[in-house]
């Protein structure tokens, strides 16, 4: 499995500013994904991030609202902008590890409250 | 269209004794199925996984799961429960070609003294 670690482990954010959530891997990986877990829900994938190539979004998501960057096979960051109340919830960042097909390890999350 | 489904939402058991946590699967083909566990305010802990072979899967801290291709079922059980177990379980399942994991809804798992 791989050691992954998030930051910040959780914020207060005002109304329509915005928050960057890092997330970053002790090895390099092929897959990393970005997940989001409202309260008291279960959690949907917001996108996967795509090393060198802009980020692959489920339906739902768009990129104006998370931007997500991933410039090399250990880093990726998730943005969550103009923030409102609704985007109060956990932010999750999953990898895949090379060679352990379509096994996702979690980070610890980032738990978002919106003001 | 795919899905994971996790009929108790909510389930309460006596240290020590058995426990079963129910998941079910629609896909076209057998997907690869996991059980994650999520303790209060944590990220997510690999239990076990299942691709193909056995069908009956150990995973850590003692739990199993038995896949069962005629019933589209992935139970989750251990024969006996610590208070420490006490937590959010989720199931999930991938198709084996996106990366994606589709989450059922969770089953939260309290323990009587």
């Amino acid at each position: 499995s791989a050691v992954i670690s998030q930051k910040p482990s959780r914020d207060i954010c005002q109304r329509g500013t915005s928050l960057t959530i890092q997330c970053q891997v002790d090895s390099q990986v092929t897959m990393m994904f970005w997940y989001r877990q409202q309260p008291g829900q279960s959690l949907t994938l917001i996108a996967t991030a795509n090393q060198g190539s802009e980020a692959t979004y489920e339906s739902g998501f768009v990129i104006d609202k998370f931007p997500i960057s991933r410039p090399n096979l250990t880093f990726s960051t998730l943005t969550v902008s103009n923030l409102s109340p609704e985007d109060s919830s956990i932010y999750l960042c999953s990898v895949e590890t090379s060679g352990v097909t379509d096994t996702q390890y979690f980070g610890p999350g980032t738990r978002l409250t919106v003001l | 269209a795919q899905s994971v489904t996790q009929p108790d939402i909510h389930i309460t058991v006596s240290e020590g004794a058995s426990l079963e946590l129910r998941c079910n699967y629609s896909y076209g083909a057998t997907p690869y199925l996991f059980w994650y566990v999520q303790s209060p305010g944590q990220g997510l802990q690999l239990l076990l996984k299942y691709f193909s072979g056995d069908t009956l899967v150990q995973g850590i801290k003692g739990f199993e799961a038995e896949f069962k291709r005629s019933q589209s079922s992935f139970n989750l059980r251990k024969p006996s429960v610590h208070w420490s177990d006490a937590a959010e379980y989720f199931c999930a399942g991938g198709s084996g070609n996106t990366g994606k994991l589709i989450f059922g809804q969770g089953t939260t798992l309290q323990v009587k003294p």
